[in-house]
This record gives C-alpha cells, sequence and structure tokens, in this order.
C-alpha cells in the first residue's frame, strides 16, 4: 500500500521562530517521487520541491531545506526564520512505482504569528 | 504565463442543476487531473486523464463526468448537483512524458456551493 501521513494536523509559531513539518510515506517500490506543495490562503497550490528516491541528498532553498531520509521514510521539510507570509497549509505527496496518481498527505496547517 | 486557467471561480447552484467546470492549459501537458479539496480530507482526485482521448477514475468519481476535449482542455461535468459536491475544485496538468517526477501545476481552483 501507498500511503502519505502529515501527522502534524496545525502548528502555530511565532516569527523568526523555526519550524518542521514531518511527512512519512510508504511505500513498497524501490522508484518513487516525493513532492511538497504549499496552499496559502489565497487558495492556490504551488510546487514547491521534488525528490527522486536514488537521491538522499538534502536541499536547501533560501530558508526552506528538506531532509529525506529513506532509513525512517521521511521527507521532512524546514522553514528557519519563520515568517508571517509563510502561514500556509503545506501537502507532502509521493508517487511511486507505476501509480499514475499522487498519494496525498492531509496536509499541516502553519500559522506564523507576528 | 498563463499556466492552468479553471473557470470559473465561484459558483452557486441549486440541488439537481448541471455545470460544467472548464479547465484549459497552455503548457503543452499530456496529463491533466481534476481534484476535489474538502476540509480535513485533503485533496482527492476525481478523474484523470494521462493523454489526450484517455480518461480514468481517480477516488471520487460517482456524481461526476469528464471530457478531455483536446490536448488543452479537460471538464468536468456534474450532471445532477448535490449538496455533497459542494467542495473546492482544483485542475492540474503535468508534463507525462519525461519521467514519472514531473509535478503537476495547479489551477487557482473553482470554489463551487451547491443549496
Amino acid at each position: 500500500a501507498q500511503k502519505v501521513t502529515q501527522a502534524q494536523t496545525e502548528i502555530s509559531v511565532v516569527e523568526k521562530e523555526d519550524v518542521t513539518l514531518d511527512c512519512v510515506y510508504e511505500t513498497r517500490d524501490t522508484t518513487y517521487y516525493l513532492f511538497w506543495y504549499k496552499q496559502p490562503p489565497s487558495g492556490e497550490l504551488v510546487f514547491l520541491i521534488r525528490r527522486n528516491s536514488f537521491d538522499e541528498q538534502n536541499e536547501i532553498s533560501g530558508r526552506y531545506s528538506w531532509n529525506f531520509q529513506k532509513s525512517t521514510s521521511s521527507f521532512n521539510f524546514t522553514i528557519t526564520a519563520s515568517q508571517v507570509v509563510d502561514s500556509a497549509v503545506y501537502f507532502c505527496a509521493l508517487r511511486a512505482g507505476n501509480n499514475r496518481k499522487l498519494i496525498w498527505g492531509l496536509g499541516t496547517s502553519l500559522a506564523v504569528n507576528p | 504565463n498563463a499556466g492552468v486557467t479553471q473557470t470559473p471561480k465561484f459558483q452557486v447552484l441549486k440541488t439537481g442543476q448541471s455545470m460544467t467546470l472548464q479547465c484549459a492549459q497552455d503548457m503543452n501537458h499530456n496529463s491533466m487531473y481534476w481534484y476535489r479539496q474538502d476540509p480535513g480530507m485533503g485533496l482527492r482526485l476525481i478523474y484523470y486523464s494521462a493523454s489526450e482521448g484517455t480518461t480514468d477514475k481517480g477516488e471520487v468519481p460517482n456524481g461526476y463526468n469528464v471530457s478531455r476535449l483536446n490536448k488543452r482542455e479537460f471538464s468536468l461535468r456534474l450532471e445532477s448537483a448535490a449538496p455533497s459536491q459542494t467542495s473546492v475544485y482544483f485542475c492540474a496538468s503535468r508534463e507525462g512524458t519525461r519521467g514519472r517526477n514531473q509535478p503537476q501545476h495547479f489551477g487557482d481552483g473553482t470554489r463551487l456551493s451547491i443549496l
């Protein structure tokens, strides 16, 4: 079975705090792809990053970083020095094997308060 | 750069009315998708089209039909709207031929209320 779990339903932090959003996935396929999307209050879904199963290198993009660990089946997302504009719902998703569809987590709602 | 365009952005229907949600992409993508998003339920796939001329059911296809009119357009039809179909509907597209790691790109959504 393929599954994505985002255990944190809601997170609230104060501006400038660091925050990590957890994503745990399940798949028996050895080839798979992981994605993060952001949905700000305006409602659109914005692609943030993808990661292939054979590339465990962590990635940093400005204040955003992603930690992919196959040993724990996790693909966690950290925002450093959070800002109010980071307030959004963040979704983690998985495409595995020959599945043509994305498997979505239920999302984590992040509120960054001034 | 229009990307994925959905029309309308908002719609209110009465129970039993029919409605077609339109989606068009200008990125020459092969695959297109329709999702619905409900509070606490995340994104659920209604239908998808892996390529022009093909459509397949997703998780929640009942009460919907789709048409892949051409490579650019993928419409979603509610034949007889029900209050349970009140939701935000998203269309997405994906390149589809350069590997499974290509992300889906989303439209801005259609907020549909069925009274």
